[in-house]
């Protein structure tokens, strides 16, 4: 199984701060890689779809990048409602793994 | 609007047996792969199974190969997870979402994603 490895695994951060979150895969996965957004008590919500491509109705903060192993979501001036846990995934092959999450909490 | 829904949750007993449904509107169901996704509480996302638009093929994880059974009813727009021989690790919420795929870019993804359904094995 591919396994995925997000950094770090919490981060405190304050409004309009930019923030970036790491995944690694354990091998390839060219660019199958997805990024969800997760709030307590809710269901994830697709940000990110093959790398870089931004869902529709995601704020144009949001951006993907990364191919082969490394990969990155970059906030770029966070807001209130933007304060959740980030999942990657690979859909790269089956069992479609996730990271572990990274919890992004208000400094 | 491109929805799906849980229901069949609850509490079961070590070793029983549970049926989850999922129930889709808003998009063509039988062109469309769906999985089950699953979130011990307090915990991350465990992918658990899959199945093809036309039910002719279905992945499992490890953890739950030969005990759950996912099919689909594509005259009923529904998603169903048959778990049998339940364990206490197994408690946690269950969601169904629609596997999106694009030729174009050779990618897939998760989306929409139901509200979710709590699973609970406890004596």
């Amino acid at each position: 199984d591919i396994q995925m490895t997000q950094s770090p695994s919490s981060l405190s951060a304050s409004v309009g701060d930019r923030v970036t979150i790491t995944c690694r895969a354990s091998q390839s996965i060219s660019s199958y890689l997805n990024w969800y957004q997760q709030k307590p008590g809710k269901a994830p919500k697709l940000l990110i779809y093959a790398a870089s491509s931004l869902q529709a109705g995601v704020p144009s903060r949001f951006s993907g990048s990364g191919s082969g192993t490394d990969f990155t979501l970059t906030i770029s001036s966070l807001q209130p409602e933007d304060f959740a846990t980030y999942y990657c995934q690979q859909s790269s092959s089956s069992p479609y793994t996730f990271g572990q999450g990274t919890k992004l909490e208000i400094k | 609007e491109v929805q799906v829904l849980e229901s069949g949750g609850g509490l079961v007993q070590p070793g029983g047996s549970l049926r989850l449904s999922c129930a889709a509107s808003g998009f063509t169901f039988s062109s469309y792969a769906m999985s089950w996704v699953r979130q011990a509480p307090g915990k991350g996302l465990e992918w658990v199974s899959a199945i093809s638009g036309s039910a002719g093929t279905t992945y499992y994880a490890d953890s739950v190969k030969g005990r759950f059974t996912i099919s689909r009813d594509n005259s009923k727009n529904t998603l169903y997870l048959q778990m049998n021989s339940l364990r206490v690790e197994d408690t946690a919420v269950y969601y169904c979402a629609k596997e999106v795929r694009s030729q174009l870019l050779s990618a897939n993804w998760f989306d929409p994603w139901g509200q979710g359904t709590l699973v609970t094995v406890s004596s």
